[in-house]
């Protein structure tokens, strides 16, 4: 059984940086795409970005310059690195495993962005 | 980017009603589009993928249909546990979601 889980702080200041991890089991990072989506509190899904093993990354234009999604394969975990926060990146986190679609989700990581 | 626009925001229905909710995008997706079901506190969950295949573990009576760029959700004789929020997502360029349609059992 495929299980993901986000870590990381709950809260970050102003205009410093957000960092989250993905651990995975039960499938490796390898072997597919992996992806982090944001939810706003209230509000719809955002997809970030994704990357897949082999060197494709590719992120949503409107945080393509803040964000960086790397991989761990010692520890078979990919994290989410986003810059120069504000209140707007104020969201619950997830990450996700591509397989055409989202198929696996995490159980999500609330981050909250305040001095 | 591809937008997707769901119709209606906000449903209430009443159990044993079917349910239609509809997803709209703003160019053609071929059949790359899927659906979601979020309920308060909880992931999504991947009810529908590329437009109408079902999902191992989905109650029969969510179905869905459509291709190019209008799809339909259909859930059959509506149960309490499906009052949630559910998303379109396409995967045709990138990936975008439609805004949401929230449905509330009576």
């Amino acid at each position: 059984q495929v299980q993901l889980q986000e870590s990381g702080p709950g809260l970050v200041k102003p205009s410093e940086t957000l960092s989250l991890t993905c651990s995975v089991s039960g499938d490796s990072i390898r072997g597919s795409y992996w992806a982090w989506i944001r939810q706003p509190p209230g509000k719809g899904l955002e997809w970030i970005g994704y990357f897949y093993y082999g060197g494709t990354t590719n992120y949503n234009a409107s945080l393509k310059s803040r964000v960086t999604i790397s991989a761990d394969t010692s520890n078979n975990q990919f994290s989410l690195n986003l810059n120069s926060v504000t209140a707007a990146d104020t969201a619950v986190y997830y990450c996700a495993r591509v397989v055409g679609t989202f198929d696996i989700w995490g159980q999500g990581t609330m981050v909250t962005v305040s001095s | 980017e591809i937008v997707l626009t769901q119709s209606p925001d906000f449903h209430s229905v009443t159990p044993k009603e079917k349910v239609t909710i509809t997803c709209r995008a703003s160019q053609s997706l071929g059949n790359s589009l899927h659906w979601y079901q979020q309920k308060p506190g909880q992931s999504p969950r991947l009810l529908i993928k590329y437009a109408s295949q079902s999902i191992s573990g989905v109650p029969s009576r969510f179905s869905g249909s459509g291709s190019g760029t209008d799809f339909t959700l259909t859930i059959n004789s509506l149960e309490a546990e499906d009052a949630a929020t559910y998303y379109c997502h396409q995967s045709n360029s990138l990936y975008s979601f439609g805004q949401g349609t929230k449905l509330e059992i009576k």
